[in-house]
C-alpha cells in the first residue's frame, strides 16, 4: 500500500506568518503534488514536482511557494499566511506512466490562518 | 484547456436504490478518466479508472463506462449502501504529458436508511 504522510496535521497560523507544510511518500514515486480542498471547488492544484530539485506550478500557485529537496520530502511554503488560505490541504504522489497511473493522497493537514 | 464537469453537488438517496453521478469532460488528448472517492475526514482514493472507449470498468460495486462520443465518464451503482455515503471525484489526466489531474467540484452523496 502507498504511503504518504504530512505535517502537521492540524496548524493555527496568524495572518502574515510563515507556515510549512511537510510531506513524505516512501512510494519512491517521481511526481508530487499539493492540493487545497475548498467547499464548493473540490481540488485545487497548488504546486507540484517531477523529482527531486523540481517545482511547477499547478492551477493557483499564488501566495505558494513549494519546495522538493528529496526524491521522497515535498514542502508547502506560505511566507506571509493570509485568512484566505484557510483550508485543507492534501499532499500526493504518483508516476504517470501512460496517463493511468493512480494519485496516492495523504490524509491531510487542516490550516487555519486568523 | 482540459476541465472536468460535475453537475450535482449534492446527491440524497435512499438505500437499496440505484445512483448515478454526471462527469462530463472537455480535452484534445486521449482522454484517462478517474472516480476518487473521499470519505468524511480522509484522504482522497482512487475507485476506478478507465481510458478504453465503450468499455465498462467495475470496482467495490460501482461502475463507470467511458464514452468518447459524448465525453462522459458516468459513475453508478445499482443499489447504495449506507457506507457509500461519501464524497465523489471525477478526474480527467491531462494530456499530452498526463502528469497532472483536473479534478471536478465534487458530488456528495448522502445514503439514508
Amino acid at each position: 500500500e502507498a504511503a504518504v504522510t504530512q505535517s502537521p496535521r492540524n496548524k493555527v497560523a496568524v495572518t502574515g506568518g510563515k507556515v510549512t507544510l511537510s510531506c513524505n511518500q516512501t512510494n519512491n514515486h517521481n511526481n508530487m503534488y499539493w492540493y487545497r480542498q475548498d467547499t464548493g471547488h473540490g481540488l485545487r492544484l497548488i504546486h507540484y514536482s517531477y523529482g527531486a530539485g523540481s517545482t511547477e506550478k499547478g492551477d493557483i500557485p499564488d501566495g505558494y511557494k513549494a519546495s522538493r529537496p528529496s526524491q521522497e520530502n515535498f514542502s508547502l511554503i506560505l511566507e506571509l499566511a493570509t485568512p484566505s488560505q484557510t483550508s485543507v490541504y492534501f499532499c500526493a504522489s504518483g508516476d504517470p506512466g501512460q496517463g493511468m497511473a493512480e494519485q496516492f493522497f495523504g490524509p491531510g493537514t487542516r490550516l487555519t490562518v486568523l | 484547456g482540459d476541465s472536468v464537469t460535475q453537475t450535482e453537488g449534492l446527491v440524497t438517496l435512499t438505500k437499496g436504490l440505484p445512483v448515478m453521478l454526471n462527469c462530463t469532460y472537455q480535452t484534445t488528448y486521449s482522454p484517462f478518466l478517474f472516480w476518487y472517492v473521499q470519505h468524511l475526514n480522509e484522504a482522497p482514493k482512487l475507485l476506478l479508472k478507465s481510458s478504453t472507449d465503450n468499455k465498462r470498468t467495475e470496482h467495490q460495486g460501482f461502475y463507470a463506462t467511458l464514452h468518447k462520443s459524448s465525453s462522459s465518464f458516468h459513475l453508478q451503482k445499482s443499489s447504495v449502501q449506507l457506507s457509500d455515503s461519501a464524497l465523489y471525484f471525477c478526474a480527467l489526466s491531462d494530456g499530452p504529458n498526463y502528469n497532472v489531474l483536473y479534478f471536478g467540484s465534487g458530488t456528495k452523496l448522502t445514503v439514508e436508511p
